[in-house]
């Protein structure tokens, strides 16, 4: 069974902090990740991907992948309220992604 | 106008009844997917099509049926529904031609309550 997990939350940090979400997946042969931002009632939106082991910074967001250790995460830096949504967590492999259940982060002005 | 759209957005049927949802889009792209969602289990796939004519179970397609009538539309049916089907429904599309064919792209979503 391929899977993928996250810590559900909810996460909750103060307005301007550091939100740092992380997921782990069983599936080695993975070969893409991809982070959606999920608004309640809306559908996922892909806000980052990542390919290679490191970091990849996209403004306030970087993805940072680790595949020895299976391991990808997003930060979120200077987290605003809008921030607040679940982000959902996708592995890809040979035309199968799978997605994690989500981690609610709730952002404090 | 939204590239990818599903209808309908909400839809409360009977068990038993025979339903079918719709996902059309503009984007161009040659895969099709459909998902399901249900809170703490994130989302799973039910069906996906690399073109017209290709269909493929997904992890849960026991009680759905698919088609792919065009390259721009794609339907799911429950041929008899159960109200563990009630769910949030999403189309996803990817372009194998694209520059990254693994990208997945979401429609708004149909919420389906069977009673």
């Amino acid at each position: 069974q391929k899977e993928v997990e996250q810590n559900s939350g909810p996460l909750s940090v103060p307005e301007g902090a550091i939100a740092s979400l992380n997921c782990t997946y069983s599936d080695r042969g993975s070969q893409s990740f991809f982070w959606y931002r999920q608004y309640s009632g809306k559908s996922p939106e892909l806000i980052m991907s990542i390919y290679s082991n490191g970091d990849k910074e996209d403004g306030r967001f970087t993805a940072q992948l680790n595949k020895a250790s299976q391991y990808v995460s997003l930060l979120i830096r200077d987290s605003q309220p809008s921030d607040s949504a679940t982000y959902l967590c996708a592995v890809y492999n040979n035309n199968d992604m799978r997605f994690g259940a989500g981690t609610r982060l709730t952002v404090k002005p | 106008d939204a590239d990818v759209t599903q209808t309908p957005r909400n839809r409360i049927t009977k068990t038993g009844k025979r339903i079918m949802l719709e996902c059309s889009q503009t984007k161009g792209h040659d895969r099709m997917y459909w998902y399901r969602q249900d809170p703490g289990l994130g989302l799973r796939l039910i069906y996906y099509s690399f073109d017209v004519k290709d269909i493929n179970k997904g992890e849960i397609s026991d009680g759905y049926s698919v088609s792919r009538q065009a390259q721009a539309k794609f339907s799911l049916s429950l041929e008899s529904a159960i109200p563990n089907q009630t769910a949030l429904y999403f189309c996803a599309t990817s372009d194998l031609r694209g520059i990254r064919p693994d990208t997945q792209y979401f429609g708004p979503g149909t919420r389906l309550t069977v009673l």
